[in-house]
């Protein structure tokens, strides 16, 4: 069953421009994770965030964590027309399941 | 490249054929996933293997049977799809499963089943 959920479910920007996404869950998570995928490709893993940690940075990648609200966003800064994507964020169930739990994605669509 | 790779890339079936597809992995993991990817649907996890064994079926119909022979392989071998079961299936990897693993992706085979 679905855990994350995406906002928005599409978003159109232009290039050098900040992107920002957010995903919600719904149960106590140990970790959330980010991944992006290329069109019709797989995901790759961008940043995992920690239940203890509030904030993280990865190049232009910046992914905050408030666990009372249950949600996290990710904000990529400068965008560029080769960050095009789907954007995903993905949780454990805490207690529950071992495995990540996807949601349905953030197009995400940079204009040059 | 992400070290999983998927064969086929594209598969055309009939509801009748027989078909397989391949994963391989060669980052030395442990544990390997197969997820069906459905348009504007959340990546739904299918199985799960642990050192070669199911640890997870996720209410999968039996016209979809995985194989793992060993912790490098992994098989979807697939029967009697019906045209509902069109989508990208991706296969992933990661050191063990679950909690705090980075899962590395394959870049998936698209099926369509006529």
């Amino acid at each position: 069953s679905q855990q994350g959920e995406e906002d928005p479910q599409a978003l159109s920007i232009q290039e050098g421009e900040n992107a920002t996404m957010n995903c919600s869950y719904k149960t106590s998570i140990n970790n959330l994770q980010w991944y992006r995928q290329n069109s019709g490709r797989g995901l790759v893993h961008l940043i995992l965030i920690r239940s203890n940690e509030r904030e993280k940075h990865s190049g232009r990648l910046r992914v905050t964590l408030d666990t009372s609200k249950k949600s996290s966003s990710l904000l990529i800064t400068a965008s560029r027309a080769a960050d095009t994507a789907s954007y995903f964020c993905a949780t454990d169930v805490k207690g529950i399941s071992n495995d990540m739990r996807f949601g349905a994605g953030t197009r995400l669509t940079v204009k040059p | 490249e992400t070290g999983v790779t998927q064969t086929p890339r594209h598969l055309v079936m009939g509801m009748t054929n027989k078909k397989s597809l391949k994963c391989e992995q060669h980052l030395g993991h442990n544990a390997m996933y197969w997820y069906k990817q459905s348009a504007k649907k959340p990546l739904e996890l299918m199985f799960v293997y642990n050192f070669k064994e199911q640890t997870e079926n996720n209410s999968v119909p039996s016209r979809f049977s995985p194989e793992c022979p060993n912790s490098s392989h992994l098989f979807l071998h697939l029967h009697t799809l019906q045209p509902e079961d069109s989508a990208l299936y991706l296969c992933a990897s990661s050191r063990s499963p679950g909690l705090a693993q980075t899962q590395y992706f394959g870049p998936g085979t698209r099926l369509l089943v006529l």
